[in-house]
């Protein structure tokens, strides 16, 4: 069975940063590229970013919104991802899922707020 | 960045009803277009890829095709659990983008 698992929400002030986790289990981990996506309360969803595979030389991609503040990488020993958010805005409080687009998880929340 | 647009926003239909939904791309994607299922408090539910290709597991009510920039949705006959919200999503170029959602309704 195919398991994806998000961690590491909470609430964060503005400014603050966390380090979100999705851990996995029952496919080929290492040879997925991991997306995370993005959902406000009410809201639709929001491509946040990916990581390619080791083959794809563990390239990433990020939306305009998140990028240079958010990073993704990845351990592939620990079929693990993760999404550092860094200078976070209360714009970002949402619901964030890591997905391989067939698989996804069941989000964790963040909340920004002072 | 390529922009989605989905029409209509909302819908009400009934059991039984044919449902189409269209996704406009502001520029070509081929056919890199996912559509997915979205219920209250829950993730979303891959229905077709590849603009055409259905999933594995989901019903063959739900069928996708494309024309061009302009993709569609389209469900045979509704049923009680198909009231949801519908997005599309382009994985052509990055940044990958979302259509802003369609909400079906029981009528």
């Amino acid at each position: 069975e195919v398991q994806m698992v998000e961690s590491g929400g909470g609430l964060v002030q503005p400014g603050g940063s966390l380090k979100l986790s999705c851990s996995t289990s029952g496919f080929t981990f290492s040879g997925s590229a991991i997306h995370w996506v993005r959902q406000a309360s009410g809201k639709g969803l929001e491509w946040i970013g990916l990581i390619r595979s080791k083959g794809y030389g563990y390239a990433t991609a990020y939306g305009a919104s998140v990028k240079g503040r958010f990073t993704i990488s990845r351990d592939d020993s620990k079929k693990t991802a993760f999404l550092q958010v860094n200078s976070l805005k209360t714009e970002d409080t949402a619901v964030y899922f890591c997905t391989t687009t067939n698989y996804w998880g069941q989000g964790t929340l963040v909340t920004v707020s002072s | 960045d390529i922009q989605l647009t989905q029409s209509p926003s909302f819908l009400s239909a009934s059991v039984g009803d044919r449902l189409t939904i269209t996704c406009r791309a502001s520029q070509g994607i081929s056919s890199f277009l996912a559509w997915y299922q979205q219920k209250s408090g829950r993730a979303p539910k891959l229905l077709i890829y590849g603009a055409s290709t259905l999933q594995t597991g989901v019903p063959s009510r739900f069928s996708g095709s494309r024309s061009g920039t302009e993709f569609t949705l389209t469900v045979s006959s509704l049923q009680p659990e198909d009231f949801a919200t519908y997005y599309c999503l382009q994985l052509s170029a990055f940044p990958f983008t979302f259509g802003p959602g369609t909400t079906v309704d029981i009528k």
